[in-house]
C-alpha cells in the first residue's frame, strides 16, 4: 500500500514564525502536491512537483514556498506565518504522467496565533 | 486542470438507503475520479472512470459517466453510518498532472 506521511497532525505557531511542513511518500512517486483546505472553499492547490528540484505553482502559491531535494520528500514552507494561513494542509503523491490517482497523507491542522 | 462541481452540497439519509451525488464539469475529459474524506482526515481514492466507460462498480459503489451531459454520478447502495464523509469528484483532461477539487458533497448517514 502507498503510504504518505506528514510530520505533524496538529501544529500551533505564532505570527511571523517560519513553519516547515514535511511530507514523505514511500512509493517512488514522481508527482507530489500540497493543498490547503478551508471550510466552504474545498481543496486548493498551493504547489506541486513532478521531479526532484522541480516545482510548479498551483492556484494559491502566495506566502508559501516548497522544497524537493529528494524524490520521496516534499516540504511546504511558510516563510512568515500569518493568521490567514491557519488551515488544514494536505499532501498527496501520484505516479508520473497524466492526472493519475492521488494518495493523500492524513493532513496537518495548522493554527497560527 | 478543470474543476468538478458536486451536487448537492449536503445530503442526509437513513442507514440502509441509497445515496446519490452528482458531479458536473465543463470540458471534455480523459477520466474522472471520486474521492472520500472522513472528517479531519486526508482524501481516499474510491474509483476512476475513463472517458470511454459509461459505468463502473466497486463493492457498494456505482459510478456512471455521461460525457454528452458532462456529468457523473456516484451511487452508494445500502449506506452505513461509516459512509458519513465528504465526497469529491475530480475530472482530468489534457496532460495536466494535477487535479482540481471542488467543495464536495457532505453525506450524513443516520443510524
Amino acid at each position: 500500500d502507498v503510504k504518505v506521511t506528514q510530520s505533524s497532525r496538529y501544529l500551533v505557531k505564532r505570527t511571523g514564525e517560519k513553519v516547515f511542513l514535511e511530507c514523505v511518500q514511500d512509493m517512488d512517486h514522481e508527482n507530489m502536491f500540497w493543498y490547503r483546505q478551508d471550510p466552504g472553499l474545498g481543496l486548493r492547490l498551493i504547489y506541486f512537483s513532478y521531479d526532484v528540484k522541480m516545482k510548479e505553482k498551483g492556484d494559491i502559491p502566495e506566502g508559501y514556498s516548497v522544497s524537493r531535494e529528494k524524490k520521496e520528500r516534499f516540504s511546504l514552507i511558510l516563510e512568515s506565518a500569518s493568521t490567514n494561513q491557519t488551515s488544514m494542509y494536505l499532501c498527496a503523491s501520484s505516479r508520473a504522467g497524466g492526472a493519475d490517482t492521488q494518495y493523500f497523507g492524513p493532513g496537518t491542522r495548522l493554527t497560527v496565533l | 486542470s478543470q474543476q468538478g462541481e458536486e451536487d448537492p452540497q449536503a445530503l442526509s439519509i437513513q442507514e440502509g438507503e441509497n445515496a446519490t451525488m452528482n458531479c458536473s464539469y465543463k470540458t471534455s475529459i480523459n477520466n474522472l475520479q471520486w474521492y472520500r474524506q472522513n472528517s479531519g482526515r486526508g482524501l481516499v481514492h474510491l474509483i476512476l472512470i475513463r472517458s470511454n466507460e459509461r459505468e463502473k462498480h466497486s463493492g457498494r459503489l456505482r459510478v456512471t459517466l455521461d460525457t454528452s451531459k458532462k456529468s457523473s454520478s456516484l451511487l452508494i447502495t445500502a449506506s452505513r453510518a461509516a459512509d458519513t464523509a465528504s465526497y469529491f469528484c475530480a475530472p482530468s483532461s489534457g496532460s495536466a498532472r494535477q487535479l482540481t477539487f471542488g467543495s464536495g458533497t457532505q453525506l450524513t448517514v443516520l443510524p
